[in-house]
């Protein structure tokens, strides 16, 4: 079975501070992907990696920053936290192309 | 372009009944068409997904029906049960690596 683990369940931080939301899959998948779920607005993706040291912008990239060393991790940095990021984040990975794409559990991120 | 749209937002439907979902998009370029079920806490897990080369797929009680002219597809989840209460989310893909999904169906199966 394919894991992707995510490394917090839920997260608290001030404005401000930096944060890193820490992704690692299993599975040798080439893909990995940051997106943040907000009701109502479905699956928003912020950034996705083709390749070790590789990204490219999803649709909503500002105030994030991600980084791939390793095939298998894929963090999700906010240099500086702001209220309007509070948001659940999911990461996903794929093999390839339009494949299946599977999910960790999710880190709920709430930023005062 | 790059939208899908989905409807209904929210969905209640009483166990037996048949469950439908629509979305539609605008990017021909699409050609990989999943629905992913999310139940709370937990991360959306693939369900089932089409191609543009049929019109119909069906996996047990879960079918798409897919309408390339229209720009449309949509889950149909027949004999419903509670334990199909979840969000639903449609996606489009191509060769572009990235899904766009969906805002999300939120069902509740009512017993």
């Amino acid at each position: 079975d394919v894991k992707v683990t995510q490394s917090s369940r839920y997260l608290v931080k001030r404005t401000g501070e930096k944060v890193f939301l820490e992704c690692v899959q299993d599975m040798d998948h080439e893909n990995m992907f940051w997106y943040r779920q907000d009701p109502g607005l479905g699956l928003r993706l912020i950034y996705f990696s083709y390749d070790v040291k590789m990204k490219e912008k999803g649709d909503i990239p500002e105030g994030y920053s991600v980084s791939r060393e390793k095939k298998e991790r894929f963090s999700l940095i906010l240099e500086s936290a702001s209220t309007n990021q509070t948001s659940m984040y999911l990461c996903a990975s794929n093999k390839q192309g339009p494949d299946t794409q599977y999910f960790g559990p999710g880190t709920r991120l709430t930023v005062l | 372009q790059q939208q899908v749209k989905q409807s209904p937002q929210s969905l209640i439907v009483q166990k037996g009944g048949i469950s439908i979902i629509n979305c539609a998009y605008e990017n021909t370029a699409f050609d990989y068409f999943p629905w992913y079920q999310q139940f709370p806490g937990k991360g959306p897990a693939l369900l089932i997904a089409i191609r543009p080369d049929v019109s119909e797929k069906k996996e047990g009680r879960f079918t798409i029906s897919f309408n390339k002219s229209a720009k449309q597809f949509s889950l149909h989840i027949m004999d419903s049960q509670p334990g199909d209460s979840a969000t639903y989310f449609c996606a489009a893909g191509g060769s572009f690596q990235k899904l766009v999904f969906g805002t999300g169906t939120r069902l509740l199966v009512s017993p």
